[in-house]
This record gives structure tokens, C-alpha cells and sequence, in this order.
């Protein structure tokens, strides 16, 4: 357990459905960010958010659409996703001091997405 | 664009046996973090050096740092069958990013 909550574990869903990936840390830090891994690819940074600022989008598809209420709560809307984009979902939190990446990144387990 | 690239892809040693790992990156770092990930599960972080640092240990694990060559090295002395994951370096840049390498596969056979 590291303090970082990720639902749902899995989910399988339709290229014209929308759902909603969950992360929440528990850890009192201030930047949060979600990572997307595929198979026999590298992890892919898609958004970080200092506090609750998205401060990065890594030329994502805008059927991606991440929102951030508080500093605690991170989620990861989808929309008419391709299966191409059925993958390894990873959110992490850091406290972050200037910008600087200077400490550890913290993962929740994942969510495990299938798009048919 | 991925900035770490790890060296070797896949690695297969006995139980005991020192694994060695290298990465590889390309622009200014604030610094480098090693990270473990079991398969299909969330990634752990093991060390983080900084950039005006040249070594660092921490238990079994011993980590290079050398900033004119842009490149660092992961060494787990005496390996145990619990250490078979996927290794991953990762840089922190400014901007609160973490980017992260392509991954080594450690498999250490008892």
C-alpha cells in the first residue's frame, strides 16, 4: 500500500462508451500525474498537476480529459477511445518544491484498460 | 519524447549473482530515480541520487551518477529470486516531470 488509491483495477469498455478512472493519494502532497504504459513501450507521461493546476499535456488526445478538484483527487475522463489505447493507466503523486522534481514519485497499482 | 534508455533490455542471472543495469538520458536532470515494477502493478521507487551527486547506496543497492556522460548505473549485490521485476530509471526535470526509461527486465533464477 503507498498511500496512492486507484479505481477501478480493471475496466473493459466500448469504443462509444465514457467512463471515469479514480486516483486518490493520501499522502498530503501537491502534485499529481497521470502515466499511461502499453505493452513493450516505455511509460508515457500524460498530465501533471501542481496544485490542481495542470501544469503539463503531453500532446494527448483530447478523448482523454483530465480533471483535478483538489489536491487529492485525480481523475481521467474517457471518451470514444480507440483499442489502441487499451493499456496500463498509472497515477502518482509527488510534493513538489518549486518545479523541481526533487523527491519521489509515489504509484497507485493501476488500472488495467481493455477498449473493444 | 521518452528521455531514459536502459541497457541491457533483459537480463537472466542466478540467485547471487550482482546485477548491473545501466541508463542512458539526454537533457539537464535535477536528478535520477530508480524505480522497481512487479509485473502489471504499480512501480516502487528505490533510490533517487541528485544531479551534484556521484554515488549512493541504500541496503543492497548501489547507484551511479555521471552527469558528463549522462548516464547512471543500478548495481543489486547478491540478488534474490524476489528481485526478478522491471527496472526503471527515471529523470526529474524542472517542471515537476518525471520521465521515465524503457525498463530493464531482471530475472534472477534460484
Amino acid at each position: 500500500e503507498t498511500g496512492v488509491t486507484q479505481t477501478p483495477r480493471h475496466l473493459v469498455m466500448g469504443m462509444t462508451n465514457k467512463k471515469s478512472l479514480k486516483c486518490e493519494q493520501h499522502l498530503g502532497h501537491n502534485a499529481m500525474y497521470w502515466y499511461k504504459q502499453s505493452a513493450k513501450k516505455p511509460l508515457e507521461l500524460m498530465f501533471v498537476y501542481n496544485f490542481k493546476e495542470q501544469t503539463e499535456n503531453n500532446s494527448v488526445p483530447s478523448r482523454f480529459s483530465p480533471e483535478c478538484p483538489n489536491s487529492s483527487h485525480l481523475f481521467l475522463h474517457l471518451h470514444t477511445l480507440q483499442p489502441e489505447d487499451s493499456a496500463l493507466y498509472l497515477c502518482a503523486s509527488s510534493q513538489d518544491y518549486r518545479g523541481k522534481m526533487n523527491t519521489e514519485a509515489f504509484f497507485g497499482q493501476g488500472t488495467r484498460l481493455t477498449v473493444v | 519524447s521518452q528521455q531514459g534508455e536502459e541497457d541491457p533490455q533483459a537480463l537472466s542471472i542466478q540467485e547471487g549473482e550482482n546485477a548491473t543495469m545501466n541508463c542512458s538520458y539526454k537533457t539537464s536532470i535535477n536528478n535520477l530515480q530508480w524505480y522497481r515494477q512487479n509485473s502489471g502493478r504499480g512501480l516502487v521507487h528505490l533510490i533517487l541520487i541528485r544531479s551534484n551527486e556521484r554515488e549512493k547506496h541504500s541496503g543492497r543497492l548501489r547507484v551511479t551518477l555521471d552527469t558528463s556522460k549522462k548516464s547512471s548505473s543500478l548495481l543489486i549485490t547478491a540478488s534474490r529470486a524476489a528481485d526478478t521485476a522491471s527496472y526503471f530509471c527515471a529523470t526529474g526535470q524542472y517542471g515537476n516531470k518525471l520521465v521515465f526509461g524503457a525498463g530493464t527486465i531482471l530475472r534472477v533464477k534460484s
